[in-house]
């Protein structure tokens, strides 16, 4: 299964952009790139994914490079409850939607 | 909404003893899935379900069984528990294909 390359934490401001990079250089071309967070003693919950093309939705954006080696989770606006674990995942179709996590990045938002 | 329900919360079990994790979701998902999650590791898959009547295997997939009761309910068993199978196991599902996966609380096990 392909792999992504994430750093182990970041750190960010209250009401900043935050940038979250992702390596993933071994992507296939079907390979859908997914971000889940996992906040403290609770389950992930889904952030954003995409395939080629940048998306948007009411939580982030996700930012794709045009050879498809890497991508950028965006959040407009840390707010404290954005302080989470963050993984980057490239799902693999086979049936169903194997998700293989790696050791995320854990985001620290400072107020 | 109740989304995906996992029962026990938690659960101390002894070296040999058995058990099942329940998992229900009322979303009319058809994939279903089993993960575990050890102490500052991500989540690995344990079993999956891609539709009614349908089971494969996972990363991890030794010391587990698994059933897909329904539609709704994906059961996950340890016949014989072992200290290594302590960890948090979390229940998924999704509609299919590459959309979103709404993941339960996680049930934390102990097995001493």
């Amino acid at each position: 299964d392909a792999k992504t390359t994430q750093p182990n934490s970041m750190e960010s401001n209250e009401e900043e952009p935050v940038h979250l990079p992702c390596n993933h250089s071994t992507i296939s071309g079907t390979d859908y790139i997914h971000w889940y967070r996992q906040l403290p003693s609770q389950g992930p919950e889904y952030v954003i994914h995409g395939l080629t093309s940048n998306v948007n939705n009411r939580m982030a954006s996700l930012a794709i490079a045009e050879d498809r080696k890497s991508s950028t989770l965006i959040l407009h606006r840390a707010t404290l409850r954005d302080a989470a674990v963050y993984y980057c995942i490239l799902s693999v179709l086979a049936g169903a939607q194997k998700l293989v996590f790696g050791q995320g990045t854990r985001l620290t938002i400072n107020p | 909404n109740a989304g995906v329900t996992q029962t026990p919360k938690f659960q101390v079990l002894k070296t040999g003893q058995s058990m099942t994790l329940q998992c229900a979701q009322d979303m009319n998902h058809n994939s279903m899935y089993w993960y575990r999650q050890d102490p500052g590791m991500g989540l690995r898959l344990i079993y999956y379900s891609a539709s009614e009547g349908t089971t494969d295997k996972g990363e991890v997939p030794n010391g587990y069984n698994v059933s897909r009761l329904n539609k709704r309910e994906f059961s996950l068993r340890l016949e014989s528990a072992a200290p290594s199978q302590t960890s948090v196991y979390f229940c998924a599902s999704n509609r299919q294909g590459n959309t979103e996966a709404f993941f339960g609380q996680g049930t934390r096990l102990t097995v001493v």
